[in-house]
């Protein structure tokens, strides 16, 4: 049964820091895997999402890496800002037509001025 | 900007009564999911569809909930009788799938059930 697991699950930080945050998985065997946001009271919102083969992708101050083989995962937010404060979630995919995500539980970031 | 409608946003009803959840999914999307959202247990896939057809609901209490999509633009969720363990909130998302090829899933705003 996947796994997944995000470190840390809360964190603060001021605002124009550059930060990492963190995603493991425990199944290697993964057709891709997406980061989403979700603000209070709202549903998610994909930010990326990276096919098993690619080992990156960027979108604007985002960028999302994917190690398959050690089951590792990372978000990189440049030059952070308040409106970036909120849940980050990472999901992966076990697979092609089986399109199920298996989440992590989130890392809630709070970005200050 | 296409989204996925879900309807209601809150509902709060006593224990014993039905819930009717919908959602409308993204015109288009061949494959709708409903997840639960709770503090202690995270995200969890209760089942999907694929072109209206179930692919899964190993994740849902088949004794009181069940799934449907009567039509590409209504997917359905309904618990009778419901229990003040089923308070969570619950969404709904669709996207595209193929055999190589999945799209990011897109997600309703989700509805807040309580239930006393």
């Amino acid at each position: 049964k996947q796994e997944v697991t995000q470190i840390p699950a809360a964190l603060s930080v001021p605002e124009g820091e550059n930060l990492v945050l963190n995603c493991s998985f425990t199944d290697s065997a993964i057709y891709n895997l997406q980061w989403f946001r979700q603000d209070p009271g709202k549903g998610l919102t994909s930010l990326l999402l990276i096919q098993s083969s690619q080992r990156e992708q960027t979108s604007g101050r985002l960028n999302a890496s994917l190690d398959k083989s050690s089951g590792r995962s990372t978000l990189y937010i440049a030059a952070s800002q308040p409106g970036d404060s909120a849940t980050y979630l990472c999901a992966v995919s076990s697979g092609g037509s089986n399109y199920k995500l298996t989440f992590g539980k989130g890392t809630l970031l709070t970005v200050n001025p | 900007d296409a989204r996925v409608t879900q309807t209601p946003r809150h509902k709060v009803t006593e224990m014993g009564q039905e819930v009717t959840m919908r959602c409308q999914p993204i015109l288009g999307h061949n494959t709708v999911f409903w997840y639960r959202q709770t503090m202690m247990q995270g995200l969890e896939l209760l089942a999907y569809f694929r072109n209206r057809a179930p692919l899964d609901d190993s994740g849902m209490p088949k004794d009181r909930f069940s799934a449907e999509m009567p039509d590409a633009t209504l997917a359905t969720l309904k618990i009778q009788p419901s229990e003040p363990r089923d308070s969570a909130v619950y969404f709904c998302a669709s996207g595209s799938t193929g055999s190589s090829y999945n799209s990011p899933l897109h997600f309703g705003n989700g509805t807040r059930l309580t239930v006393t």
